[in-house]
């Protein structure tokens, strides 16, 4: 089946330690992207990518980085910098980034911190 | 500015009840496209439907239907005969052709409980 894999489901971060989110699609989608949803809000942009070893910061990308070294994967570093990474992250893809794309989503990966 | 409001934050409805869910956006652009998501528990958004500025028909699927009117600004979501799986929070997204797929706008979402 076709879909986006996120892993893990949930994470648990230590003070001033690096966590990796995983995001795979088999879509063969070319336009990838990273939200994040706090309770109560809508989802907000973290980084996305249009291509492969491109990418482009969002709305909220401090404290986070990414890379695309291939079509398909699009992990998302959550670094010690920032400083409040408790949140649902969610990974989405579209077919093109033209503005008429729908995105597919993830399940998602839940952060909280220890 | 919210380009997205939902002002209903959560709705509870008895099964088998109509519903009907806001949404209000807010763009300067001529072209531009409208979405709803729902996010069932297990948390991952499903695409429901696109509507683009063009076309202002209203559009029926099964149990569900959009009603888009340029003049108000508003493209609401009704869900007819609702069951207890419609139970999710569901979201209105505005995406401009000035600006591309990667700013997709979401609203705060509303969250449907349909109690059995």
């Amino acid at each position: 089946d076709g879909g986006i894999t996120q892993s893990p489901k949930y994470l648990f971060r230590k003070e001033g330690q690096n966590v990796t989110l995983s995001c795979e699609q088999n879509l063969n989608h070319d336009a990838m992207y990273w939200y994040r949803q706090d309770p109560g809000q809508g989802l907000r942009l973290i980084y996305y990518s249009q291509i492969v070893n491109d990418f482009q910061k969002g709305d909220i990308a401090e404290g986070y980085s990414v890379s695309r070294e291939k079509k398909e994967s699009f992990p998302l570093t959550v670094t010690s910098a920032q400083k409040n990474p408790t949140a649902f992250y969610l990974c989405a893809s579209s077919a093109g980034g033209r503005s008429n794309q729908p995105q597919h989503f993830g399940d998602g990966t839940r952060l909280s911190i220890l | 500015a919210q380009k997205v409001t939902q002002a209903q934050t959560e709705i509870s409805v008895v099964e088998k009840e109509d519903v009907t869910l806001d949404c209000v956006y807010e763009t300067r652009d001529t072209t531009y496209y409208l979405f709803w998501y729902k996010q069932p528990p297990s948390g991952e958004l499903v695409f429901l439907i696109r509507r683009n500025s063009f076309d202002e028909q209203n559009e029926i699927s099964g149990r569900y239907s959009w009603n888009f009117q340029k003049s108000t600004s508003s493209f609401n979501f009704t869900i007819t005969a609702s069951q207890v799986v419609d139970s999710a929070v569901y979201f209105c997204a505005l995406s401009e052709a000035r600006t591309g797929a990667n700013n997709l706008f979401f609203g705060t979402g509303t969250r449907l409980t349909v109690i059995p």
